[in-house]
């Protein structure tokens, strides 16, 4: 999974409880994407990342936020888990030459359950 | 996804050609992927083609990409077992892919 790690790789939490979810990677790679993955929707970008403390929001971004402090990891927080969040999280990376930037690379997912 | 299309699923036999057909809306579109993604696995880069090709060929993979009617198709030739799997085709304008619902590729004996 081109050096990313997504922590954990399985939560089961409640409705309410916070959530944060980590990518970290060991490309130095510039950008960093949360997707998430529901059947019949594919894959919707959540929020990404152009550099470190530098972030926007994507198509699904309400209930979430992130932050980048340092290059190698990008956290994904709900502050209030609700039960629609329940899905799989999958982070990714991309360069910043030419091509590489447009390329992804995709981490292994995180699965969450809120209850 | 709205604007990536695919059929949401495929059945073939083994040792047949697969293609799976994707439509998309953007015409500025730069690049064009395919992805793998295996259960309970990350989306895996399988290849990708320039907006000013109209083919590419990798081993047993052919991306054929009509600008014209903004179709791309993925054609996997010698289908095996380990073919299956859920395949998804994604665009890039700017410099965020939109991506298509998947379509799951089913290979029987």
């Amino acid at each position: 999974d081109a050096g990313i790690t997504q922590s954990p790789r399985h939560k089961v939490t409640e409705t309410g409880t916070p959530v944060t979810l980590r990518c970290h990677q060991t490309e130095n790679h510039r950008y960093m994407y949360w997707y998430r993955q529901d059947p019949g929707h594919g894959l919707r970008l959540i929020h990404y990342s152009y550099g470190v403390k530098d972030t926007d929001k994507g198509e699904v971004s309400d209930g979430y936020s992130v932050s980048r402090s340092k290059t190698e990891d990008f956290l994904l927080t709900l502050e209030s888990a609700t039960s629609s969040q329940t899905s799989v999280y999958f982070c990714a990376i991309s360069g910043s030459g030419e091509r590489a930037k447009n390329i992804q690379y995709f981490g292994a997912g995180t699965r969450l359950s809120v209850l | 996804g709205e604007d990536v299309e695919q059929s949401l699923f495929l059945s073939v036999r083994e040792g047949d050609s697969s293609v799976i057909n994707c439509t998309y809306t953007d015409s500025s579109s730069t690049y064009l992927y395919w992805y793998k993604q295996e259960p309970g696995a990350g989306l895996q880069l399988l290849t990708y083609i320039f907006s000013n090709m109209d083919m590419k060929q990798d081993q047993r993979l052919t991306v054929l990409l009509n600008k014209k009617d903004k179709h791309l198709s993925l054609r996997i030739a010698d289908t095996q077992t380990g073919d299956s799997a859920i395949y998804f085709c994604a665009e890039k304008r700017s410099y965020i892919p939109t991506f298509g619902r998947g379509t799951s590729l089913i290979v029987h004996p």
